[in-house]
């Protein structure tokens, strides 16, 4: 069964800085989705970046970045020059690619707080 | 404009009553999710559809029922037999397919409904 691990319940960054938000997942498949979501207190969920399993090079978008390292499984996010709205949940997803159901699972998620 | 409509906002219901929550999309996806979020535990599948007439469990489907009539609509029951069912409820919708690079797309969410049961 496919399983994701977010092992940072809580992160804090600078305003202006960087900070690094981890995922692990495991998965005896070979073609996939991994995802990263944020939840502003609004609760509404945003997609903020997404990664295919066969594409070696890191998706980015704006200041946002992911680290994926296939054969660790593992799969960081990235946000540089953090602003104050940043600050939310943040949730790591798998999905499989490769036919039949394709359920999507997440991580229990990391609480990140901007301090100005 | 395109999205996914779920209501209400807020439901109230007492112990023991079978309580239904709303999800339409009108983006023409094959996939819909019911996710159900507690604080500390993320988000948990609690069943998918990706076609009409049909769906799957996730992992936590015990007191809750669901059916996929029409494409547009995937409404979640929670039973009686839910022991904890206070929470935030999600849905979600996707295109689905199984061809690589076909752009697969992420999930579009609802704004949620949040349920509680005294």
């Amino acid at each position: 069964a496919q399983t994701v691990t977010q092992s940072q319940p809580e992160m804090s960054v600078q305003e202006a800085e960087t900070v690094t938000l981890s995922c692990t997942y495991d998965t005896s498949e070979s073609d996939y989705y991994l995802f990263w979501y944020k939840q502003p207190p609004s609760r509404q969920m945003i997609l903020v970046i997404r990664q295919e399993a066969y594409k070696q090079q890191n998706a980015t978008e704006n200041r946002f970045s992911v680290n994926f390292q296939k054969a660790a499984k593992s799969f960081s996010l990235k946000i540089s020059d953090s602003q104050l709205g940043d600050a939310a949940m943040y949730f790591c997803a798998y999905r499989r690619n490769s036919g039949g159901y394709q359920k999507v699972t997440f991580g229990i998620g990391t609480k990140l707080q901007v301090i100005p | 404009d395109g999205g996914i409509t779920q209501s209400p906002k807020y439901l109230f219901r007492k112990e023991g009553q079978n309580v239904t929550l709303s999800c339409e999309q009108n983006l023409n996806h094959d996939a819909m999710y019911w996710y159900r979020q507690d604080p500390g535990q993320g988000l948990r599948l609690i069943y998918y559809s990706q076609i009409v007439n049909d769906f799957q469990k996730g992992d936590i489907a015990e007191g809750y029922s669901v059916s996929r009539e029409k494409k547009e609509s995937f409404p979640l029951t929670v039973t009686s037999a839910q022991k904890n069912p206070t929470a935030f409820y999600l849905c979600a919708s996707s295109h689905i397919s199984a061809n690589r690079g076909s752009n697969n797309s992420p999930l579009h969410f609802g704004n949620g409904t949040r349920l509680t049961v005294t």
